[in-house]
């Protein structure tokens, strides 16, 4: 059974950081691209990052991009989210989801999510 | 970045309406193309991906359709079950955009 398992969320001040941790297990993880997908409170679903099977690409949101970063252990099935220079605006659930191919597809699973909030 | 528009962005009917919602592009995407429901403080669910093909155990009364830059989820009968939000996501480049969602509620 496929199972995603974030955690690392919490509340943070602006300006701060926090990585988030997405531990996967029932399938083959360096095999499956992964990706973050986030969720405003009340609002609709905004793409993040991502990164392929391997690790050697990653791909990120113009909202983040030069904050965050995606990263994966291969060995240790996990997939992560360093969040640096946190803002209002990047409060959200933050779900890890499995592409459906290794260099990235639609996501047929998704974690629980974790929350975030950042606010002084 | 492919901006995607559903519509409406939300709508009322009753236990066996035929219900449908248009997602539209900013340029083509076809055939990679979404479709998520996702339920009060649960995660978003695949129904239906590469614009027409249903994904593995989810009632046949979901279907898919469109191309191009224009797109279309149908529930044939709605049941109580599927009274949620939508999304569509394009996932031909990347950012994989979403649609702002439709909230399906009920009359």
């Amino acid at each position: 059974e496929v199972q995603l398992l974030e955690s690392g969320g919490g509340l943070v001040q602006p300006g701060g950081s926090l990585r988030l941790s997405c531990a996967a297990s029932g399938f083959t993880f360096s095999g499956y691209g992964m990706t973050w997908v986030r969720q405003a409170p009340g609002q609709g679903l905004e793409w993040v990052s991502a990164i392929t099977g391997s690790g050697g690409s990653s791909y990120h949101a113009d909202s983040v991009r030069g904050r965050f970063t995606i990263s994966r252990d291969n060995s240790k099935n996990t997939l992560y989210l360093q969040m640096n220079s946190l803002r209002v605006e990047d409060t959200a659930l933050y779900y890890c989801a499995r592409d459906d191919a290794p260099g990235g597809g639609y996501y047929d699973f998704w974690g629980q999510g974790t929350l975030v909030t950042v606010s002084s | 970045d492919i901006q995607m528009t559903q519509s409406p962005s939300s709508l009322s009917a009753s236990v066996g309406d035929r219900v449908s919602i248009t997602c539209r592009a900013s340029q083509s995407v076809s055939p990679w193309l979404a479709w998520y429901q996702q339920k009060p403080g649960k995660a978003p669910k695949v129904l239906i991906y590469k614009a027409s093909i249903l994904e593995s155990g989810v009632p046949s009364r979901f279907s898919g359709s469109g191309s191009g830059t224009e797109f279309t989820l149908t529930i044939s009968s709605l049941q109580p079950d599927d009274f949620a939000t939508y999304s569509c996501q394009q996932y031909n480049s990347y950012p994989k955009t979403f649609g702002q969602g439709t909230k399906v509620e009920i009359k």
